[in-house]
């Protein structure tokens, strides 16, 4: 069965350190997002990407971040200069159509910033 | 503002047996989404069940089963005869018609005893 897969699993960065954080999303969906989960949290959402522009975002999706699609498959959130505040797991999911459609999540990327 | 309320941080159930989990959101909209996802130790969340707030006959996925009450702004998940293997974090998530963003709740950590 088809997986949205990530990488790395897990990333140790400085602060003030900029990180881009990999997602394969499952190959015939249109819609990516990001989410995260700061420890004990409830899982955000940040972010929604179709037709290679953002489609919504939240008030946490700052001048900070940003997404790209850089190539057919790969979709990449960067984060350009890391805060403390930023360490969470950050999930990508995919799904196949528009807000009708389940979104199917990775196994995240535990980003820890020091 | 769109909220999910999970009440229940943790519940244990004995083997076979049957477990139910709480959920209530609070939304204005008509047109809406609701989802149950499933997170294991190994933190991939994976879909349990969905409903759509258009249909009134509660949705069933094999032994998992929910009750809608859309007036109640209700959203419990029953699992019947628990397996090792239900043993997760299960969240509770809202999406609005026309929307892209998934809403969570806190999470309830079900722990099923052999």
């Amino acid at each position: 069965e088809p997986e949205v897969t990530q990488t790395p699993s897990h990333q140790v960065t400085q602060m003030g350190q900029e990180v881009i954080l990999r997602c394969v999303p499952i190959s015939n969906h249109l819609y990516f997002y990001w989410y995260r989960q700061i420890l004990g949290q409830k899982v955000e959402f940040l972010v929604s990407f179709y037709n290679n522009e953002i489609s919504e975002k939240s008030e946490i999706f700052d001048d900070q971040f940003s997404v790209e699609r850089p190539d057919g498959s790969n979709f990449t959130l960067k984060i350009r200069s890391t805060k403390l505040e930023d360490s969470a797991m950050y999930f990508c999911a995919s799904s196949e159509g528009d807000s009708r459609e389940t979104q199917y999540f990775g196994p995240g990327t535990r980003l820890l910033v020091l | 503002a769109q909220t999910v309320t999970q009440s229940q941080p943790e519940m244990s159930v004995q083997e076979a047996e049957t477990v139910t989990l709480s959920c209530t959101y609070d939304t204005s909209e008509s047109d809406y989404y609701l989802f149950w996802y499933k997170q294991p130790p190994s933190r991939q969340m994976i879909l349990v069940i969905r409903q759509e707030a258009y249909k009134q006959q509660n949705a069933t996925e094999n032994r998992f089963s929910v009750n809608f009450q859309k007036a109640a702004k209700s959203f419990s998940l029953k699992i019947s005869d628990s397996q090792l293997g239900d043993a997760a974090m299960y969240f509770c998530a809202y999406k609005p018609g026309g929307s892209e963003k998934l809403v969570f709740g806190k999470g309830t950590k079900l722990t099923v005893n052999p």
